[in-house]
């Protein structure tokens, strides 16, 4: 099967422009994540869809941040207006349940999108 | 919130050589789970451990789920050149069914 799949693999932008991130989950994954890794600090949580639905938004940073998953299917990230803060390496995840203490559904991790804010 | 204490942050060790990193935090986990993610590539799960006291291998590597929930540790035997990357620890908790908690990772280069 073909896994998580994200675009643009690398996105230079100025302060004050606006980036659109896109993610394809695996086929069949009704739950999608995004991660963000800022230079040298860890992986955090962003949000979390199931299906269309946002089930956690808990990690988004601020409302320059907006996700969406019209239909279910693929989903974007937008930044608007980018501040230099927001630069680092986004990842997309997907996985068929969620990964709940003692089932084995793990996160099938995209390459991520490196975004640079300068 | 949650954090997990990842060391050591690098390691540079000779091909052969075994190698052990871990992760500790001041909160209980339910599920520890290890990720290598290569250059340029997302993380991809090594081993998961779901039990206190829980000891896994996959190959050469071997994690173990520590008996307080509050640490782990994932070892590599013999190391070879394509085990260079970054090692990242994360966990669940028991609050949560599917935000991970990351630690920052451990980079390892291996000399031929």
């Amino acid at each position: 099967e073909a896994g998580v799949t994200q675009f643009p693999s690398h996105s230079v932008i100025e302060k004050g422009q606006t980036v659109t991130l896109r993610c394809d989950p695996i086929s069949g994954h009704d739950n999608l994540y995004w991660y963000r890794r800022v230079m040298g600090k860890e992986i955090k949580f962003l949000l979390h869809f199931v299906k269309e639905s946002k089930q956690d938004e808990s990690g988004m940073p601020n409302n320059r941040f907006l996700a969406e998953r019209t239909g279910g299917t693929y989903s974007t990230l937008k930044v608007q207006p980018a501040e230099l803060e927001d630069s680092g390496v986004y990842f997309c995840a997907s996985s068929r349940q969620p990964p709940r203490q003692g089932q084995n559904s793990p996160l099938h991790f995209g390459n991520g999108t490196r975004l640079t804010v300068t | 919130g949650q954090q997990l204490n990842q060391s050591p942050q690098s390691m540079f060790i000779q091909e052969g050589e075994d190698v052990s990193m871990n992760c500790t935090s001041s909160s209980i986990f339910n599920t520890w789970l290890w990720y290598k993610q290569d250059p340029g590539e997302g993380p991809v799960l090594l081993i998961a451990l779901y039990k206190a006291g829980e000891l896994t291998s996959n190959g050469r590597l071997t994690a173990q789920f520590g008996i307080t929930r509050k640490d782990s540790f994932l070892n590599i035997s013999a190391s070879i050149p394509s085990d260079v990357g970054i090692y990242f620890c994360a966990g669940l908790s028991g609050g949560s069914n599917y935000k991970l908690t990351f630690g920052k990772g451990t980079l390892l280069t291996v000399n031929p």
